[in-house]
């Protein structure tokens, strides 16, 4: 079965500073690979998505991810923080298939809080 | 740019009370899901639909939760009784194609007392 593993429950940056959340996945295969943004009383926001190809994908807001098969790992970076980018990171994996059943595994999440 | 729309946004109910959500999946996507948020989790599927049809519904609580897609369009999510254990963020999402990206609304704040 499929998971992942977020080991930052939360996370303090000073703005300005750079940002770099943790992504572990166990899957048998090469997933797709997401990162979700939400903020407080809101739904998910993707942020960037890694399907094949290059393994550095840039997203929206300035964000980027690096897949490495080796670690089984996405980790999400950001060189400086601003302070709007507070929120919680969910990194989530799905199954490549031809079938229809395609679903994602999320994560725990990883919540940021940005310091002045 | 479109949208998955969901409501309500919150509600609040009391314990053995029936509810429902609704949720209005980008024009076109096929693919729709349930998710259920707890404080705190990731989101967890529900059930997803392909069409009218359902896909997966093997997370679902089948002896208090229901789900339709009737016509392949909107979707409704009931809980009859609510129980406490129920408090969560009722999150919707759609998607277009087989590669295609999930796509959340806001969710549906459920809180029972």
């Amino acid at each position: 079965a499929q998971s992942v593993t977020q080991p930052d429950i939360h996370i303090t940056v000073s703005e300005g500073a750079s940002l770099e959340l943790r992504c572990n996945y166990s899957y048998g295969a090469t997933p797709y690979l997401f990162w979700y943004v939400q903020s407080p009383g809101q739904g998910l926001q993707l942020l960037l998505k890694y399907f094949s190809g290059d393994t550095l994908v840039q997203g929206i807001k300035g964000f980027e991810a690096e897949f490495k098969r080796s670690q089984s790992s996405f980790n999400l970076r950001k060189p400086s923080v601003h302070w709007s980018d507070a929120a919680e990171y969910f990194c989530a994996v799905g199954p490549i298939s031809s079938g229809s059943a395609r679903q994602l595994t999320f994560g725990s999440g990883t919540q940021l809080t940005v310091l002045p | 740019e479109a949208e998955v729309a969901q409501s309500p946004r919150y509600k609040i109910t009391e314990k053995s009370q029936a509810v429902a959500f609704w949720c209005d999946p980008i024009s076109g996507h096929a693919t729709l899901y349930w998710y259920r948020q707890i404080l705190g989790q990731g989101p967890e599927l529900l059930v997803q639909f392909q069409d009218e049809s359902v896909v997966d519904d093997s997370q679902l609580p089948k002896d208090r939760f229901s789900a339709e897609r009737l016509k392949g369009v909107d979707s409704t999510l009931k809980i009859q009784p609510a129980e406490l254990g129920d408090s969560a963020m009722y999150l919707c999402a759609s998607r277009l194609g087989i590669q295609e990206t999930q796509y959340f609304g806001p969710g549906t704040r459920l809180l029972v007392l």
